[in-house]
């Protein structure tokens, strides 16, 4: 079974700096999705950014950047200058690129702070 | 803004009453999920339809859970028998699947609360 982990609940950060969410899953598929979505409180879920497995080049959607390393099967998400907005949870998400398999795999989340 | 829609968004219920959320995708979408959260955890997958079809039912899923998706459209989601361990956010999810990435949009959720 596909599982992720997210080894940091909580994490904070001084506006415009620089701050690393880290994430981890295990899975013995080779042909995958990875995720990060963004859950501001009582708001809805949103995607981030994405990652195909089998790009070996990282995703960057402005302000955010992830590193994928397929063989650690790590993904961390980077954010830079970090603003007031950023602040909240943080889902790493996974799934499998078949048709018939849509399910999105979360891990556990972390909280993200901004301090001004 | 023609997002995901959840009805309602908050329910208090007490324990043995049968609670029905609904949700309206993203009009065009064909295909529509729902998902559980509980405090402090990611969402947890329980069901997806394409179109008006059940496809993938979660093992957490149990007897007391039903969801439909009649006409393809709308998609409800009824809960028998509540148990506190019911209480939890419930999410859809809408996307277009026509092969490929198929994003996932999530509506703002409906909060259960079993006393």
């Amino acid at each position: 079974a596909q599982t992720v982990t997210q080894s940091q609940p909580e994490m904070s950060v001084q506006e415009a700096e620089t701050v690393t969410l880290s994430c981890t899953y295990d899975t013995s598929e080779s042909d995958y999705y990875l995720f990060w979505y963004k859950q501001p409180p009582s708001r809805q879920m949103i995607l981030v950014i994405r990652q195909e497995a089998y790009k070996q080049q990282n995703a960057t959607e402005n302000r955010f950047s992830v590193n994928f390393q397929k063989a650690a099967k790590s993904f961390s998400l980077k954010i830079s200058d970090s603003q007031l907005g950023d602040a909240a949870m943080y889902f790493c998400a996974y799934r499998l690129t078949s048709q018939g398999a849509q399910k999105l795999v979360f891990g556990q989340g972390t909280r993200l702070t901004i301090n001004p | 803004d023609t997002g995901v829609s959840q009805n309602p968004r908050h329910k208090i219920t007490k324990r043995g009453q049968n609670v029905t959320f609904r949700c309206d995708p993203i009009s065009e979408h064909n295909r529509l999920y729902w998902y559980r959260q509980t405090l402090g955890q990611g969402p947890e997958f329980l069901t997806y339809f394409q179109n008006e079809a059940q496809l993938e039912k979660s093992r957490l899923l149990s007897d007391r859970f039903s969801a439909e998706r009649p006409k393809g459209s709308f998609s409800t989601l009824e809960i028998q028998r509540t148990e506190q361990g019911d209480s939890a956010m419930y999410l859809c999810a809408s996307s277009f699947f026509s092969g490929g990435l198929n994003e996932q949009f999530f509506g703002p959720g409906t909060r259960l609360t079993v006393l």
